[in-house]
This record gives C-alpha cells, structure tokens and sequence, in this order.
C-alpha cells in the first residue's frame, strides 16, 4: 500500500468521451501533482496543487482539467482527448513546505482511441 | 530552467555486481536536492535515495550511494550487489528548494536489466 491511490488502473476512451482520473492520498500531505509519462519522453509536470490552490499549469491544453477539491483529493477530468494524449498519468502528493520527496501511485494508463 | 540529463538509455548487470548509472543536470541554483527514483513493472515510483545540495557527504542507502559532484553537477548512482528486484527503469530528478511545493524535473530514465 503505497499512501496515494489512484483509480482507475487502466482506462479505454474515444475522443469525444468524458473521464475522470481520480487520486487519494492517506498521508496527510498539502500538496499534489499530474504528471504525464509518454514513451521515449521524460515525466512532464502537468498541475501543482499546494494548499488546495493551483500553483502551477505548464500550459496543458483545456482538455485537461483538474479539480482539487480537498487535501486528500485529486482529479484530473479528461474531454476531447487526442490519441497523442495516450499516456501514463501518476499522481504525487508531498508535505509542503518542509518535505523533501514526494510519493507517487501507480499510475492509470490511459488510451485515447 | 532546470534540465536533467541521462546518457545512458539502457544498462546491464549481472546479479551480485555492482552498476553505475549517470546523471548531469543543469541549474544556475545553489540550494537544491536530488533524487533517484525506481520505477518497476508495477508503475509506481518509488525513492530510491535522496541528496540536498549542501551536504558534500555522498548518501547512502543499503546497497544503493550516489556519488554528487556539485561542481560537475553530477549525480551518479552505484548499485552494489546487483540483485534481480533492481531491474526497472531508474529516474534522476532534481527539485528547486526556491519554489512552491514539490516540483520535480526527471531525466528519461535508464532502463536497467540485472541477468541472473
């Protein structure tokens, strides 16, 4: 058991479908994070949610929208993806400010077909 | 903006020997720390040592040390006593302690494979 969940493990959708990623962390951290792992690409860091409030966006397309509602909460609500969206997304989560590592889940591989 | 590079695609090593994977990175920061992370089958990423930038001692975890050149900005980490649950891809990050959270910049990874 790692502390940060994310569900679902796999996912399947066509372009014009709506999804959402879900992710929860059990260790009481303030901060978390999307990440995008393509092949052959290294991790992109797509949001940064500390405190709850957006610190960061990267410029991700708006078909990515994420929603921290709480702490312990993360999503990362997907429409009118494209099939160079096919990826492996992880989630992190962290104690900020003062901890020094973060902690991430296993991922949901998502295809856009 | 700070960049992370490894050289090294794919690496090989026979069980109880010992492999070093490379890792260069770029940033005009002085404070900063350093991470290797094991990602597995499995997906999950998991931290395999850690280095802040102003310890000179080299960290050490078990059969894992890295060897932290700050002049160089090297980061090379030395797994000794290879075993076969070390085969994964390993991911050199470096973390700014200047911004909010906990943002890492990953290298691509090297792929390293342990032959029995």
């Amino acid at each position: 058991e790692t502390g940060v969940t994310q569900t679902p493990r796999h996912l399947v959708m066509g372009m014009t479908n709506k999804k959402s990623l879900k992710c929860e962390q059990h260790l009481g951290h303030n901060a978390m994070y999307w990440y995008k792992q393509s092949a052959k690409k290294p991790l992109e860091l797509m949001f940064v949610y500390s405190l709850e409030e957006r610190v960061e966006n990267n410029s991700v397309p708006s078909r990515f929208s994420p929603e921290c509602p709480n702490s312990s909460h993360l999503f990362l609500h997907l429409h009118t993806l494209q099939p160079e969206d096919s990826a492996l997304y992880l989630c992190a989560s962290s104690q900020d400010p003062g901890g020094t590592e973060a902690f991430f889940g296993q991922g949901t591989r998502l295809t856009v077909v | 903006a700070q960049t992370v590079t490894q050289s090294q695609p794919e690496m090989s090593v026979q069980e109880a020997e010992t492999v070093t994977l490379s890792c260069t990175y770029d940033t005009s920061e002085s404070d900063y720390y350093l991470f290797w992370y094991k990602q597995p089958p499995s997906r999950q990423m998991i931290l395999v040592i850690r280095q802040e930038a102003y310890k000179q001692q080299n960290a050490t975890e078990n059969r894992f040390s890295v060897n932290f050149q700050k002049a160089a900005k090297s980061f090379s980490l030395k797994i000794s006593d290879s075993q076969l649950g070390d085969a994964a891809m390993y991911f050199c990050a470096y973390r700014s302690d200047l911004n909010a959270g906990n943002m890492l910049t990953f290298g691509g990874g090297t792929r390293l494979m342990v032959k029995p």
